[in-house]
């Protein structure tokens, strides 16, 4: 069973706008998130994480929001770039298994000039 | 380069033969994962090793499946018996102890059976 869903397979934006990835999750052990980024023929790069204990993690361009209630995350990347182009990974785990990730299908952004 | 390796990147395969893929982590990491991703997938967590204790092995696919890592340095990765359903990407990654979660992907060994 999918216990991390990213129900948009691509996104398409136009450069310097804003990109928002979605990642809805079932489990309610889950306490710790974490976004991956994966360019073609390399492995998956972590991008960013967020704790259960917070609802939103900055970092540069890249901010991550958590809605615990809705058991939902979302992504957002101000401004896009070309080279943020890519496959994302949404990735979830629980204090008790914290060493295994759990991650959804991903999404493929396209970040067009 | 101080990345994850992993090795062979590309195993062509018969099926019912055996294969065996390496990864060697970041030299500080004591802590190892291997997943395997297929076409259209996020990555599925196999299994994990602290130094060079197996510490979680129950979601490995079968028990043709077994990974090894000797003395907690690189680690290997074995199938036996390959079945059709085996081709995939097989990724290791590391991590050091004090950040949980933030992984360190190779760039996967890609495994076809034929």
């Amino acid at each position: 069973d999918q216990q991390v869903k990213q129900n948009s397979p691509s996104l398409s934006v136009q450069e310097g706008r804003i990109s928002i990835l979605n990642c809805d999750y079932t489990n309610s052990m889950f306490d710790y998130f974490l976004w991956y980024k994966k360019y073609p023929a390399e492995g998956p790069t972590f991008l960013i994480s967020i704790s259960s204990i917070k609802d939103k993690n900055e970092d540069g361009r890249f901010t991550v929001f958590l809605n615990k209630s809705a058991k939902h995350l979302s992504l957002h990347i101000v401004p896009s770039q070309p080279g943020d182009s890519a496959v994302y990974f949404c990735a979830a785990s629980d204090s008790n298994s914290g060493y295994a990730l759990n991650f959804g299908k991903g999404t493929s952004l396209l970040v067009t000039p | 380069d101080t990345g994850v390796s992993q090795d062979p990147r590309h195993k062509i395969t018969k099926r019912g033969q055996n294969v065996t893929f390496r990864c060697d982590p970041i030299s500080e990491h004591n802590r190892l994962y291997w997943y395997r991703q297929t076409l259209g997938q996020g990555p599925e967590f196999l299994t994990y090793f602290q130094n060079e204790a197996q510490l979680e092995k129950s979601r490995l696919l079968s028990d043709r499946f077994s990974a090894e890592r000797p003395k907690g340095s690189f680690s290997t990765l074995e199938i036996q018996r390959t079945e059709q359903g085996d081709s995939a990407m097989y990724l290791c990654a590391s991590s050091s102890r004090y950040r949980d979660g933030e992984l360190f992907f190779g760039e996967g060994s890609r495994l076809t059976v034929l």
